[in-house]
C-alpha cells in the first residue's frame, strides 16, 4: 500500500463534524501560503491559499486562518465527508517561489 | 489548472541502476520543479528545472545523482543515478500556476530500490 504518510501526525473526526489542522511556519518573511491535500497513490492537490496581507480566507467547506504573530496557520474543514481523509500539507512561500513544505498532517473521518 | 502526466507512475529498480522519470505538461509553463517525498515524510525540493539553462539545485541535492533535462516548456526529466535503497521515494514533478499562484502537481513516481 501507500507508504506516505506513515509516521506523521493523525487526526480522526467523526463524519459530519469540522475539524481543524494546524500548521507553524518558519519563515516571518514568507508571504503566501498554501493548503494541499495528499490522497494515498496521488500528489498533492491544491486546496486553498493565503496571502500575508489576509488573516483568513474562505472556500467551499474550508476556512484558512493566518496568524502573523506566532507564524500559525490553520486549515477548518466543516461537516467532514469520508473523502476528506488524506494528509494535508501547509505550504509557505520563498522567495523565486520555491515552497518549503510542513510535515503533514494526517485525517482519518470515522464514520 | 495545468495536465501534467508523470512516467513511470512506479517502478522496483536493482541498486547501482539509473532510472529517468518524465514529466509532461499540456501547457506551456515557466517553472517546473522535482521534489523528493521520503516514505512518511513531507515533500523536500530537490531543484528548479530552467528551459534552456543548468537546473538550480537546492542543498543537500547535487546533478551527478540527480542530472535534470528541460528542453521545452512542456517538458522535464529527471534521472535518479546509481541508485540505493536510500533512493526509495516518490519523485514529484510540479509546475507554477502563474505569477503568485500555487504550484500543481503531478501524481508522482513511487521509487522502490531493492
Amino acid at each position: 500500500g501507500e507508504s506516505v504518510g506513515l509516521h506523521l501526525p493523525t487526526l480522526s473526526v467523526q463524519e459530519g463534524d469540522n475539524s481543524i489542522i494546524n500548521c507553524a511556519y518558519s519563515n516571518s518573511a514568507s508571504d503566501y501560503f498554501i493548503w494541499y491535500k495528499q490522497e494515498s497513490g496521488k500528489g498533492p492537490q491544491f486546496i486553498i491559499d493565503i496571502r500575508s496581507n489576509m488573516d483568513k480566507r474562505q472556500g467551499q467547506r474550508v476556512t484558512v486562518l493566518l496568524n502573523k504573530t506566532v507564524k500559525h496557520l490553520s486549515l477548518q474543514i466543516a461537516a467532514t465527508q469520508p473523502g476528506d481523509s488524506a494528509v494535508y500539507f501547509c505550504a509557505e512561500n520563498h522567495a523565486a517561489q520555491k515552497l518549503v513544505f510542513g510535515q503533514g498532517t494526517r485525517l482519518t473521518i470515522n464514520p | 489548472s495545468a495536465v501534467i502526466s508523470q512516467k513511470p507512475s512506479r517502478d522496483i529498480c536493482q541498486r547501482g541502476t539509473s532510472l529517468t522519470i518524465q514529466c509532461q505538461v499540456d501547457s506551456q509553463v515557466t517553472m517546473m520543479f522535482w521534489y523528493r517525498q521520503q516514505p512518511g515524510q513531507s515533500l523536500t525540493l530537490i531543484a528548479t528545472a530552467n528551459q534552456g539553462s543548468e537546473a538550480t539545485y537546492e542543498s543537500g541535492f547535487v546533478i551527478d545523482k540527480f542530472p535534470i533535462s528541460r528542453p521545452n516548456l512542456t517538458f522535464s526529466t529527471l534521472t535518479v543515478s546509481n541508485m540505493s535503497p536510500e533512493d526509495s521515494s516518490i519523485y514529484l514533478c510540479s509546475v507554477e500556476g502563474g505569477e503568485g499562484q500555487p504550484q500543481h502537481f503531478g501524481d508522482g513516481t513511487r521509487l522502490s530500490i531493492l
